[in-house]
């Protein structure tokens, strides 16, 4: 069954540092997501992208964001100088379609900011 | 603006007996609901939808939820708890016209032999 996959699966990085988290979704699918979990809290938002644009995003999607497709495969969140706060875990999904079909979710990466 | 709550941040049941996981939503439009399951050191995996087909859906695993209008409910069931049922379940909404899926809290289930 295809799957989303993500790379690394922790990172472990200095204040202030670039960071980039790797996926692929599955081949079919045209919606891309990124979402984080910040230890113990909810699973929150930050980024949908279509068609090489960025759909929709969350006020925590800031200047420090960025997504890119930078080929037919992969999709990436770089996070330009990271701050403690980023220290989560981060989870790319992708999904067929808009509203109905379900996203479907890679195993995240544990990004960890010292 | 949307929103999820799931009641219950742990949920403890013995082997066999009935699941029960609780999530009320808010939406000032009709939405789709989703419940996901996420293992230990795992992403998250679908359990069931409902997308206004039947109220009644079923999912993966032996675990249903039903759609509840007048009451803003989703809650999910599983008439009989088994070990590998242990794990953190997690209820999301999506509105229609919108793409972000917005989370619950997370309810950590675990099993009792």
């Amino acid at each position: 069954e295809p799957e989303v996959t993500q790379t690394p699966s922790h990172q472990v990085t200095q204040m202030g540092q670039e960071v980039i988290l790797r996926c692929v979704p599955i081949s079919n699918h045209l919606y891309f997501y990124w979402y984080r979990q910040i230890l113990g809290q909810k699973v929150e938002f930050l980024v949908s992208f279509y068609n090489n644009e960025i759909s929709e995003k969350s006020e925590i999607f800031d200047d420090q964001f960025s997504v890119e497709r930078p080929d037919g495969s992969n999709f990436t969140l770089k996070i330009r100088s990271t701050k403690l706060e980023d220290s989560a875990m981060y989870f790319c999904a992708s999904s067929e379609f808009r509203e109905q079909y379900e996203q479907y979710f890679g195993p995240g990466t544990r990004l960890t900011v010292t | 603006a949307q929103s999820v709550t799931q009641l219950g941040s742990h949920v403890s049941v013995s082997e066999g007996a009935l699941v029960l996981l609780r999530c009320n939503y808010s939406s000032s439009v009709p939405p789709y609901l989703f419940w996901y399951v996420q293992y230990p050191n795992q992403g998250l995996q679908l359990l069931l939808k409902y997308t206004s087909a039947a109220t009644l859906v079923k999912g993966i695993n032996g675990f249903e939820a039903e759609f509840k209008k007048s009451e803003t409910s989703f809650h999910l069931t599983k008439p009989s708890a088994h070990m590998s049922d242990a794990a953190e379940y997690f209820c999301a909404v999506r509105v229609q016209g919108a793409q972000k899926l917005v989370f619950g809290q997370g309810t950590r289930l675990t099993i009792n032999p």
